[in-house]
């Protein structure tokens, strides 16, 4: 059974950063690509950026770019996202979702997500 | 970027009723669409991919139509799990972009 379990809720102060994990299993980590998916409170959902486990390829959308840092451990099957100079705007629930297709051409679809960890930027 | 449009915003339907939920792209996306569902603190879930096809154990009561730009998803005979909201998502290129998302209440 397919699984991606993240890591717990994060406080974070004004300027620094935080880290989140998102262990898979149940699959080969590093023949799917890892995406990652922002929702602001009582929001929609915007794409962060994806890695390619296996060779640690990454791409991001143009928002995110300075923001967001997507690592991968193919020893320990954990996808990270490192969210740097929080602001109150990264308050946020932020999700692990497994690229349903093999490889980093399309189609992007997301078959498999993490329950989400609430990242709070808080003085 | 590819620009989502989904419509309406929010709808309510009563039990055993019909919806449809649309969802316009600002440019050809030759059917590379996916429907998701998220319940209130879950995460979403797929439903349904490439405009069409019914993810592994969605009800057939849920399906997907459309090309080119525009695309609908029809949720038949309104069930007390259906009320949720529903995005949309351009799964052709980067930066993969969603719908704003519409909320299914029940009335």
């Amino acid at each position: 059974e397919v699984q991606l379990q993240q890591s717990g809720p994060e406080v974070g102060r004004p300027g620094s950063s935080v880290k989140i994990s998102c262990k898979a299993s149940g699959y080969t980590f590093t023949d799917y690509v890892m995406n990652w998916v922002k929702q602001s409170p009582g929001q929609g959902l915007e794409w962060i950026g994806w890695i390619d486990p296996e060779y640690g390829s990454t791409d991001y959308a143009e928002k995110f770019k300075k923001k967001a840092t997507l690592t991968a451990d193919t020893s320990s099957s954990t996808a990270y996202i490192q969210l740097s100079s929080l602001t109150s705007e990264d308050t946020a629930t932020y999700f692990c979702a497994r690229k349903g297709t093999m490889g980093i051409t399309e189609p992007y679809y997301f078959d498999y997500w993490g329950q989400g960890v609430m990242v709070t930027v808080s003085s | 970027d590819i620009q989502m449009t989904q419509s309406p915003a929010s709808l309510s339907a009563s039990l055993g009723e019909t919806v449809t939920i649309e969802c316009l792209a600002s440019e050809d996306i030759y059917d590379i669409l996916a429907w998701y569902q998220q319940k209130p603190g879950k995460s979403p879930q797929l439903l349904i991919y490439d405009a069409s096809s019914l993810h592994t154990g969605v009800p057939s009561r849920f399906s997907g139509s459309g090309s080119g730009t525009q695309y609908s998803l029809k949720i038949n005979s309104l069930q007390p799990e259906d009320f949720a909201s529903y995005y949309c998502q351009n799964g052709l290129s980067a930066p993969l972009t969603f719908g704003s998302g519409t909320k299914l209440e029940i009335k």
